[in-house]
């Protein structure tokens, strides 16, 4: 079964630096899915940003961006320019490839994000 | 923007007692999951369906939880009896298909306090 582990619970920067929140799996697939989720405190989980396994250049929206080593299973996420509204829990997820099938995500614990002004 | 939609948002009752939420996943999106998230942990789903049918329910404790999507539109997920280690918030997401690389879209979640 796959795993994902996400080894800080709690991440806190100033507003306008920049963060990286880490992320291991382990996983025996080779083409797999990887995603970054945000939970806002009371709202819904939204997509941040998704990297296939296939692909070796890392994917990048706006002030996110990952770094994705597939041989040592890390994926890692880095938010430039923080901003107070980037805090909320972020959940590191997997995803086996399925050309139609079972392909439900597998979530990391969390990692709190705080923004001190 | 189309949104998934569920309800009811909170839901407390006492163990032994019988719950259901209810999901409405974004119109057209054929493949429908539910997760249940305890506090502090990641999501974890619980079903997946592609239309009204199962695809995935190995998670499911079958013994005391049910789901159903009878016209492959809106979900239905039971517990019957809750008991204490029940108490999670409940998500409901969809996407268009099942394929891989389709954004999953998540609603609102119930909370249930199972007392």
């Amino acid at each position: 079964a796959q795993t994902v582990t996400q080894s800080q619970p709690e991440m806190s920067v100033q507003e306008a630096e920049t963060v990286t929140l880490s992320c291991t799996y382990d996983t025996s697939e080779s083409d797999y899915y990887l995603f970054w989720y945000k939970q806002p405190p009371s709202r819904q989980m939204i997509l941040v940003i998704r990297q296939e396994a296939y692909k070796q250049q890392n994917a990048t929206e706006n002030r996110f961006s990952v770094n994705f080593q597939k041989a040592a299973k890390s994926f890692s996420l880095k938010i430039s320019d923080s901003q107070l509204g980037d805090a909320a829990m972020y959940f590191c997820a997997y995803r086996k490839y399925s050309g139609g099938g079972a392909d439900g995500l597998t979530f990391g614990k969390g990692t709190h994000l705080i923004i001190q002004p | 923007e189309a949104e998934v939609a569920q309800s009811p948002r909170y839901k407390i009752t006492e163990k032994s007692q019988a719950v259901a939420f209810w999901c409405d996943p974004i119109s057209g999106h054929a493949t429908l999951y539910w997760y249940r998230q305890i506090l502090g942990q990641g999501p974890e789903l619980l079903v997946q369906f592609q239309d009204e049918s199962v695809v995935d329910d190995s998670q499911l404790p079958k013994d005391r939880f049910s789901a159903e999507r009878l016209k492959g539109v809106d979900s239905t997920l039971k517990i019957q009896p809750a008991e204490l280690g029940d108490s999670a918030m409940y998500l409901c997401a969809s996407s268009r298909t099942s394929a891989s690389y389709n954004e999953q879209f998540f609603g609102p979640g119930t909370r249930l306090t199972v007392l």
